[in-house]
């Protein structure tokens, strides 16, 4: 099956700082999305971005499909921030469960 | 819109005993729920798809007859855990898409299951 690698695995940062986050997968992909799991376990949906560029507040995301990666910016972190980021894919059609990657746990420090 | 809701939020039962967990989609039709199972630290890994008015898929290694899945409407998937051991403790997470969306789906807040 489909390969998902996300790095890094783990982002200690400073408020305010930028961050990038990126996710390789192994073959083509129907569905990307990106993930904010919170604290208490709840996947809160970021970006729906199968191919090019979006952009929602602080942050945004670009996957190009031609080389599988995608990548999610976060500027002028907040501590709000914190959590375990995870990027998920499906290869095959729209009935298919996603594949994740193993996350990046990110620490905005205050 | 696409919100996802399941019940219990968290459930702890003794070794031995059935768990059932639901999943409803609130605001639309879903003909395919998903379950995924998460442990402590680690990812989440899809255990099976849901099909409304047929058999369930499973994915490799996961135990059909242990995880009796149920999806009886076209807004409530069931997953019930039959004979739980501690090793099934772990956090069981359900999510739909919208039917002609493109594959997007929606995930519901999870429920944490600890076996006594």
């Amino acid at each position: 099956g489909i390969q998902v690698e996300q790095s890094p695995p783990d982002l200690i940062l400073q408020e305010g700082a930028n961050s990038t986050l990126r996710c390789n997968f192994s073959d083509s992909v129907n569905n990307l999305q990106w993930f904010h799991q919170n604290p208490w376990g709840q996947l809160i949906n970021l970006f729906y971005i199968p191919s090019g560029t979006k952009q929602n507040g602080r942050l945004s995301a670009t996957t190009v499909a031609t080389e599988r990666y995608s990548l999610l910016y976060i500027s002028s972190s907040q501590t709000t921030d914190s959590g375990v980021y995870f990027c998920a894919v499906i290869s095959g059609g729209g009935a298919d469960g996603l594949t994740f990657g193993k996350g990046t746990h990110l620490i905005i420090q205050p | 819109g696409a919100v996802v809701s399941q019940h219990p939020s968290w459930v702890i039962c003794k070794s031995g005993t059935s768990v059932k967990i639901e999943c409803r989609s609130l605001d639309f039709q879903a003909t395919t729920m998903f379950w995924y199972r998460q442990f402590p630290k680690q990812s989440l890994m899809l255990m099976a798809t849901s099909n409304e008015g047929s058999k369930a898929t499973y994915e490799q290694g996961v135990e059909k007859d242990k995880f009796l899945i149920n999806h009886a409407s076209l807004t409530l998937s069931t997953l019930t855990v039959t004979s739980a051991h501690p090793e099934d403790s772990s956090f069981y997470i359900c999510s739909a898409n919208i039917p002609g969306l493109a594959g997007q789906q929606y995930f519901g807040p999870g429920t944490r299951l600890t076996v006594t």
